[in-house]
């Protein structure tokens, strides 16, 4: 059974530093993997896919990277921004259907 | 409308009452998803649907029974639930078997039962 584990589970930064979030999964059989933003009692918003053959997803200032083999990925935010502040889910997807199996998240607050 | 649509965005029933939570997709995707999100813990898959058939329930309680009249809508029929049951309910759909594009997720119904 794949499981997903996030690190740290809260993290609180000055604006403008630049922050990575960690993601671990045990079973490297995955579809691809994807990170979202969830901001307080609302759903979620896509923020990277990344397929199981590809290294790295960049958007903007955020730039999430795949090791499929030891089983890691990490969001890198670079240069934040109090409007960067709410929860980051990673999920890794086995295709078929399967649905995604979720972290428990990285709560993040960007001070101004 | 675009992406995945939820309704209601909140929602209050008693343990006695039956409600329904609705979600329609307008993507083309052929699979759909409940998800449940409870405080404290990971998002939990509740049931899939792939080309209308479920292929997938993972032991959840027969107080909440799924229905997939096509592939674009997909609802949650609620009956006689418990306190515990409060959470947010996501649903989210893909294109299946290789879902490329990834997951879309709607914003979720706020369930509080009393």
């Amino acid at each position: 059974k794949q499981e997903v584990t996030q690190i740290p589970a809260a993290l609180s930064v000055p604006e403008g530093e630049n922050l990575v979030l960690n993601c671990s999964f045990t079973d490297s059989a995955i579809y691809n993997l994807q990170w979202f933003r969830q901001d307080p009692g609302k759903g979620l918003t896509s923020l990277l896919l990344i397929q199981s053959s590809q290294r790295e997803q960049t958007s903007g200032r955020l730039n999430a990277s795949l090791d499929k083999s030891s089983g890691r990925s990490t969001l890198y935010i670079a240069a934040s921004q109090p409007g960067d502040s709410a929860t980051y889910l990673c999920a890794v997807g086995g295709g078929g259907a399967d649905g995604l199996t979720f972290g428990k998240g990285t709560h993040l607050i960007i001070q101004p | 409308e675009t992406g995945v649509t939820q309704t209601p965005r909140h929602l209050v029933m008693g343990m006695t009452n039956k409600k329904s939570l609705k979600c329609e997709q307008h993507l083309g995707h052929n699979a759909m998803y409940w998800y449940k999100q409870s405080a404290k813990k990971p998002l939990e898959l509740m049931f899939v649907y792939n080309f209308k058939e479920q292929t997938e329930n993972n032991s959840v309680p027969s107080r909440f029974s799924p229905e997939c009249p096509n592939s674009s809508h997909l609802f949650l029929h609620l009956h006689t639930l418990q306190p515990e049951d409060s959470a947010l309910y996501l649903c989210a759909s893909s294109q299946e078997p290789n879902p490329y594009y990834g997951y879309t997720f709607g914003s979720g119904t706020r369930l509080t039962v009393v």
